[in-house]
């Protein structure tokens, strides 16, 4: 059973509109992530967090927003959407900042 | 600039042989390097890590690293064909989390 959810697993959207990219760990980690991967560019962060609190972001855009509801969820919040968004966005977990963080299967976004 | 630059780009092996991977950061301040594998369609995997100099080993796979000159290089043997994947190197050069990613070798072994 994966231990992270994503959802959904593909992601169709019309540039403009606005997605919620959800994920669930059930692994107990205190660190959840959101990592972005397209064709164009490698494997980039985009946000951590720590206990529900906001670590890091690495995001530029203020269209990106994470949401966490609960201590094993991070969402991503995504509006305005653009053709260069379209990527796979992974999810990810860890116990702690020196461990390294396991991936969810990814929601593949495409906006056209 | 990218922090982290893997060579080569891509590296055909013939099955039984020896695939050889490198990595070096840009980065002064990183203390932990990764190696994930990726196969295609699927989420990266951590393979094996590394923090102190020298050399560990596990099973097939052997990674060194140089603090350096902030090198870490991933060694296969006895390369099988389920290896083909790509193989991702990641370091961390703060207490925050945060991993910078190289581009990634794209490793075929040709049976």
């Amino acid at each position: 059973d994966p231990k992270i959810i994503q959802k959904p697993k593909y992601l169709v959207a019309v540039t403009g509109s606005e997605k919620i990219l959800i994920c669930e760990q059930y692994l107990g980690h205190n660190a959840m992530y959101w990592y972005r991967q397209s064709a164009k560019k490698p494997l980039e962060f985009m946000f951590s967090y720590s206990y529900q609190k906001l670590m890091d972001n690495q995001t530029a855009s203020s269209r990106f927003q994470p949401q966490s509801s609960k201590k094993n969820h991070l969402d991503l919040q995504i509006t305005a959407l653009k053709p260069d968004d379209s990527a796979t966005y992974f999810c990810a977990s860890s116990q702690g900042n020196n461990q390294a963080p396991l991936f969810g299967e990814g929601t593949r976004l495409s906006v056209l | 600039q990218q922090k982290v630059q893997q060579s080569p780009e891509s590296l055909i092996v013939p099955e039984g042989g020896m695939a050889s991977l490198n990595c070096t950061s840009s980065d002064r301040n990183v203390d932990y390097f990764w190696w994930y594998r990726q196969h295609s369609g699927k989420s990266p995997k951590m393979l094996m890590s590394i923090f102190s100099n020298g050399e560990k080993e596990e099973g097939r796979f052997t990674v060194h690293l140089n603090k350096a000159s902030l090198h870490t290089s991933l060694h296969i043997r006895d390369s099988q064909p389920s290896d083909s994947a790509l193989y991702l190197c990641a370091s961390r050069g703060s207490a925050l989390g945060r991993l910078h990613f190289g581009a990634g070798t794209q490793l075929i072994v040709i049976p």
